[in-house]
């Protein structure tokens, strides 16, 4: 299986901020990467696919990047509803997700 | 509106079986291609099975040793999940979601149904 690692695994930040959150695959996936938030006793959101592209109806604050190994999720400007769980999964083989970075106020 | 609605979960005894449901609704699910993924308590995602549009073909988690089987029912519009053997690590939420296919990513989920092992 690929190994999917994001970091950090929690982090902390106020309105307004911009947060980036890596996740790093443990052999190359190309750009098979997707992203997902969710918030507490909520289903999972899809965000973004192909490692850059943005889902319909997801706000332009959030981006991605990367290929390869190496991700990157950032939020730019973050909204008091931004604030949640968010993970990176893995495509390029059976599905794997990451572990998932807690993105929490200050 | 398009809606996944997962059924069929509850408490369970360890070496018991359960069936998952899934009812969809609002896009043509013949289409698509359908994923199982579950949520331990206070833990990650863990892809558990997915099957094509027709049904043809299924895959599960190597780590589940084939206790867990996939498969749909086009006309019904519905998803299920076999769960045999059932240990107490299986405890979890259950999702049902779209799958666009391979090398590919969740879209669409249901609100989840928690599924518990124990005695």
């Amino acid at each position: 299986d690929i190994q999917m690692t994001q970091s950090p695994s929690s982090l902390s930040a106020s309105v307004g901020d911009t947060v980036t959150i890596t996740c790093r695959a443990s052999q190359t996936i190309d750009i098979y990467l997707s992203w997902y938030q969710q918030k507490p006793g909520k289903a999972p959101k899809f965000l973004i696919y192909a490692a850059s592209k943005l889902q319909s109806g997801v706000p332009s604050r959030f981006s991605g990047s990367g290929s390869g190994t190496d991700f990157s999720l950032t939020i730019s400007n973050l909204q008091p509803e931004d604030f949640a769980t968010y993970y990176c999964q893995q495509s390029y083989q059976m599905p794997t997700f990451g572990q998932g970075t807690k993105v929490e106020f200050k | 509106e398009v809606q996944l609605v997962e059924s069929g979960g509850g408490l369970v005894q360890p070496g018991g079986s359960l069936r998952l449901s899934c009812a969809v609704s609002g896009f043509t699910f013949r289409s698509y291609s359908m994923a199982w993924v579950r949520q331990a308590p206070g833990k990650g995602l863990e892809w558990v099975a997915h099957i094509s549009q027709d049904g043809s073909q299924e895959e599960s988690a190597a780590s589940l040793k084939g206790r867990f089987i996939v498969s749909r029912d086009n006309a019904r519009e519905s998803l299920y999940l076999q769960m045999n053997s059932l240990r107490a690590d299986d405890t979890a939420i259950y999702y049902c979601a779209r799958w666009r296919g391979h090398q590919s990513e969740f879209d669409l989920w249901g609100q989840g149904t928690l599924v518990t092992v124990s005695s």
